[in-house]
């Protein structure tokens, strides 16, 4: 079936980096986008960023640019999202998404989360 | 950047209730609006795209409307199943609104 499956939970100190990744199957991983969703602890979704597999394209949130990468590879159908500068409140639940559009987004398949605690 | 904000925060109600809940927009975004249904401890699902489109498997009680700045997200028979948080996301920036929480009355 359609699924996404990341990588599992991280501990990290303060100023390190972490990569997160998503692995796709079911579908044909070059022709969606992918999204990277995070949620901190009780609290809404944030949208990060997102990646065209087919072109590498990407586009980030404004607050997160200069700290974040998307990558793919699609000769394994896994998308990364590396995070640097670590900071506690990057504590949160990572999500991947497939994103049904360039242009317009729509989630309609999620990865089951990967938490990231940074702590000292 | 368009900001989208959802009322209220948070719903009591009671199974068989009629729901709804807003999400304004900071400026208009034509009818490119999501909704997602989030449960605790689990990956939001997309339950409407582009204003009112139900997405597959997604019960019939569940609507959307609403146009411009200004949306709603109807759930017509409130079941069990459906107490959750529900968020609505722009579509062309992808941001989302905060979330309203729906609790049991």
């Amino acid at each position: 079936q359609v699924q996404l499956v990341q990588s599992g939970a991280e501990m990290k100190k303060p100023g390190a980096s972490v990569k997160v990744s998503c692995k796709a199957s079911g579908y044909t991983f070059t022709h969606y986008g992918v999204s990277w969703v995070r949620q901190a602890p009780g609290q809404g979704l944030e949208w990060m960023g997102w990646i065209s597999p087919n072109t590498g394209d990407t586009d980030f949130a404004q607050h997160l640019k200069g700290r974040v990468t998307m990558t793919t590879d699609p000769s394994a159908n896994t998308a990364y999202m590396e995070l640097r500068s670590l900071r506690p409140d990057d504590t949160a639940v990572y999500y991947c998404a497939r994103d049904v559009s360039i242009d317009l987004g729509a989630f309609d398949i999620w990865g089951q989360g990967t938490m990231i605690t940074v702590s000292s | 950047d368009i900001q989208m904000t959802q009322s209220p925060s948070s719903l009591s109600a009671s199974v068989g209730d009629r729901v709804t809940i807003t999400c304004r927009a900071s400026q208009s975004i034509s009818g490119h609006l999501n909704w997602y249904q989030q449960k605790p401890g689990k990956a939001p699902n997309l339950l409407i795209y582009m204003t009112s489109n139900l997405q597959s498997g997604v019960p019939s009680r569940f609507s959307g409307s609403g146009s411009g700045t200004d949306f709603t997200l109807t759930i017509s028979s409130l079941q069990r199943e459906d107490f959750a948080t529900y968020y609505c996301q722009h579509m062309y920036g992808r941001t989302f609104g905060q979330g309203t929480k729906l609790e049991t009355k």
